[in-house]
């Protein structure tokens, strides 16, 4: 069964740093690329950062491009997201999924990790 | 960036209705698009990919429709399950992606 499992959300002030992960299970971790999207409360989706199967290459949205970054452990099936320089509008649940190939959708996602920035 | 408009925004419907959600792109984007359905509190579910297939699992009273920049989900005899929001997402710019503002479908 595959599984995606969030960590590491918490409540942070701005300006500060935090770092979720992402533990993936019940597939060929290196054979997928993955991606982190975020859902501020009440509001839409909004995909904000994706890495290959590889990890070679790396991709942001503007809202996030700068002061997040994307990362992987192969060896331990795991997804990173280095936030930094926090504001408030990154208060969201922040989701990873998985992708594959051209034109990609997400099949599966993870539950979820709450983040909220204030002072 | 490809803007992705969906209508109506809610909606209201009975138990063994049909009902149709509208996305629009702002561009060209083939079949490269993608609805998921998200119920409260629960991460987003796959549904249709690719305008009109259907992942594995999903009943097949959902169904899509649509290319180019016109695109439609529909659900037939709607059930008690399917109260949710959902949300269009275009997969032409991979691995870039911008999703719609999502669609409520609440109980009549």
């Amino acid at each position: 069964e595959v599984q995606l499992v969030e960590s590491g959300g918490g409540l942070v002030q701005p300006g500060g740093s935090l770092r979720l992960s992402c533990e993936a299970s019940g597939f060929t971790f290196s054979s997928y690329s993955l991606n982190w999207v975020r859902q501020a409360p009440g509001k839409g989706l909004e995909w904000i950062a994706y890495i290959s199967s590889r990890g070679g290459t790396t991709y942001y949205g503007d809202s996030v491009r700068g002061r997040f970054t994307i990362s992987r452990d192969q060896a331990k099936s795991s997804l990173f997201l280095q936030m930094n320089s926090l504001r408030d509008e990154d208060t969201s649940v922040y989701y990873c999924a998985r992708s594959r190939g051209m034109f990609s959708y997400f099949d599966y996602w993870g539950q979820g990790t709450l983040v909220t920035v204030s002072p | 960036d490809i803007l992705m408009t969906q209508s109506p925004s809610s909606l209201s419907a009975s138990v063994g209705d049909r009902v149709t959600i509208t996305c629009r792109a702002s561009q060209n984007i083939s079949k490269y698009l993608n609805w998921y359905q998200q119920k409260p509190r629960k991460a987003p579910n796959l549904l249709i990919y690719t305008a009109s297939s259907l992942q594995n699992g999903v009943p097949s009273r959902f169904s899509g429709s649509g290319s180019g920049t016109d695109f439609t989900l529909s659900i037939t005899n709607l059930q008690p399950e399917d109260f949710a929001t959902y949300y269009c997402q275009q997969s032409f710019t991979t691995p870039t992606w911008t999703f719609g503002r999502g669609t409520r479908v609440e109980i009549k």
